[in-house]
This record gives structure tokens, sequence and C-alpha cells, in this order.
């Protein structure tokens, strides 16, 4: 069965330092693998996503992720936080195929960013 | 993408009763997704939605106690029944458009 465990259930970090979330997944297959973002009262909105190829993911807000096969790992990583990134981060797995989806969430990780 | 909208976003409910959600997309999705999310929890895939087609519920969940109706490709309903405070959380509505997830904002029950 498919399984994302995302070790830190909240960090905190200063402005403008460097920021990495760890997630770590289990699945039998080549994985789908995304990270999610929930901002306070609000939906889930889709940071990132691999599903094959470049194991170095670009997204929205400046965010990366990169995939390792050997490390069955997907870290978001991000340079440089800004205040407006504190809220909740989400990562999934899970097969992704057209219709019928089965994606699998991690409990989350909640980043505080500290001035 | 796919813009959600959902209502209520919040309601506070005595046990016993029943909560219907409403999920409204801007545009027309083949199937609709609707998830829990309990306090300090991942997400927690309830039942998917297919338009003229019964809802297909994961274990633990059954109809009875989570009616879906989804009378058209851009609408669909959550109802919560018999409520007890073990159903206080925030209920998603979610759908996949062009290989995206998008999720509602999420409507937060609170049953006392």
């Amino acid at each position: 069965a498919q399984s994302v465990t995302q070790p830190d259930i909240h960090i905190t970090v200063s402005e403008g330092a460097s920021l990495e979330l760890r997630c770590n997944y289990s699945y039998g297959a080549t994985p789908y693998l995304f990270w999610y973002v929930q901002s306070p009262g609000q939906g889930l909105q889709l940071l990132l996503k691999y599903f094959s190829g470049d194991t170095l993911v670009q997204g929205i807000k400046g965010f990366e992720a990169e995939f390792k096969r050997s490390q069955s790992s997907f870290n978001l990583r991000k340079p440089s936080v800004h205040w407006s990134d504190a809220a909740e981060y989400f990562c999934a797995v899970g097969p992704f195929s057209g219709g019928y989806q089965k994606v699998t969430f991690g409990t989350g990780t909640k980043l505080q960013v500290i001035p | 993408s796919a813009v959600i909208s959902q209502k209520p976003s919040r309601d506070i409910c005595q046990r016993g009763t029943s909560l219907t959600i409403q999920c409204q997309v801007d545009s027309q999705v083949t199937m609709m997704f609707w998830y829990r999310q309990q306090p300090g929890q991942s997400l927690t895939l309830i039942a998917t939605a297919n338009q003229g087609s019964e809802a297909t519920y994961e274990s633990g969940f059954v109809i009875d106690k989570f009616p879906i109706s989804r009378p058209n490709l851009t609408f669909s309903t959550l109802t919560v029944s018999n409520m007890s405070p073990e159903d206080s959380s925030i209920y998603l509505c979610s759908v996949v458009s062009r290989d995206t997830q998008y999720f509602g904002p999420g409507t937060r029950l609170t049953v006392l």
C-alpha cells in the first residue's frame, strides 16, 4: 500500500532563510508525487508535481522539489522564505492516471516564519 | 485551471442533525471528489462522485452516513448525516482538470 511520511509536524524558519520540508514515500511503482500548500482558511493549492523526467521540479512561488528514488524522498525546498509562505504543506503520492486517482496525503508540516 | 466554491464555509451543528455541503466548479468535470481533513490528520478520501451514477465510497465510509448527489457536471453535494462530534472536520471538494487536482476552500464543521 502507498504511504507518505512527513516527519516534521512543525518547522520555524526566519524570513530570508532557506527551507527544506521532508517527504518520504512508499509506493510499489514509479510514483506520481505532489506538494500542496494550504493557507489558513483556504483550500489546497498545488505547488508542484513530479510525474517523470527531470528529477528536479520547479513549482510556483519559488519552490522546487527533488525526487530521489534511492531515498524514496521528494523534499520541498525554497532558497529564501517570505513571511507569506507561512502555511501548512502537504506531500502526496499515488497513481494519477486519467480519471480515478487514489492519492495519499501526508499529515502535513506547518511552517512558521519569524521576522 | 478550475475554480471551486463551497457552501457553507463553516457551520456549527447539533448532534443528530444533518448538514449538506455544496460544491460548485466553474467548468465541467467528469469526476468530483470529497475529502475529510480531521484536525492534525491528513486528507482522507470519502468518495468519488460521477455524474449520472452512484458515488464510489472508500473503505470506512458509507452512503447512509455520507450521501452524495451529482446532478450535473459542475455541481455536487455531500450530506453528513446524523452527526456526532467525531464528524467535526474540514470537508473538501476536489476535481481533476488537465492532470492537476484542484481543491475547494473547504467547509469547517463543528458538531456539538
